[in-house]
């Protein structure tokens, strides 16, 4: 079963740190993985997409890197600030359609 | 235009009534995609649509309607709802066709969503 995992669930930290998230997909055959960030009631803002054949991707103060023998990607934040403050959803597709979320991380940047 | 629009942002409606959720994109996008979203859980597909043609419905009721009247919009219509369908509905596009080559045909973009009560 394909499944997609982020561990922390939720994240404290006080401003200024950087940070890392992790996603993890049982099934490794990828095509694409996107990282997305939801405000509380809103919809979802795309953040990176990491193509399976790429090792990361950089935009600004995030930068995401994609292992795909390990199952493993990452969301790395730079100087955090509480603008920060949000869930971090990972999306998993496999040359569909479907993307495959993660359970996501609850992240507040404290000032 | 680089957003995916839906309206309304609010809607209530009781257990008899028909209304319906309207999302557009002018991105030139050719899937589009219905989501439902309950509180802190991450969203569900319904429906996609892929050159105005349903091509995934994922069992969802029939008291769920899509309907895609070109490739701009995506509508969902709603009749006889439960109240455990209040939800947060997501709308979301992807690019398709020529952008298979580039790895990212299926990346979404999503709009603000309709916060959906149903009394």
């Amino acid at each position: 079963k394909q499944e997609v995992t982020q561990i922390p669930a939720a994240l404290s930290v006080p401003e200024g740190e950087n940070l890392v998230l992790n996603c993890s997909f049982t099934d490794s055959a990828i095509y694409n993985l996107q990282w997305f960030r939801q405000d509380p009631g809103k919809g979802l803002t795309s953040l990176l997409l990491i193509q399976s054949s790429q090792r990361e991707q950089t935009s600004g103060r995030l930068n995401a890197s994609l292992d795909k023998s390990s199952g493993r990607s990452t969301l790395y934040i730079a100087a955090s600030q509480p603008g920060d403050s949000a869930t971090y959803l990972c999306a998993v597709s496999y040359n569909t359609d479907k993307l495959i979320f993660g359970t996501g991380t609850r992240l507040q940047v404290f000032p | 235009d680089t957003e995916v629009t839906q309206t309304p942002k609010h809607l209530v409606m009781g257990m008899t009534n028909k209304k319906s959720l309207k999302c557009e994109q002018h991105m030139g996008h050719r899937a589009m995609y219905w989501y439902k979203q309950k509180a802190k859980k991450p969203p569900e597909l319904m429906f996609v649509y892929s050159y105005e043609k349903l091509s995934i419905n994922e069992s969802v009721p029939s008291r769920f309607s899509p309907e895609c009247p070109n490739s701009s919009l995506l509508n969902l219509h709603l009749h006889a709802l439960q109240p455990e369908d209040s939800a947060l509905y997501l709308c979301a596009s992807s690019p398709r066709g020529n952008w298979r080559a580039s790895g990212s045909y299926n990346e979404q973009f999503f709009g603000p969503g309709t916060r959906l009560t149903v009394l």
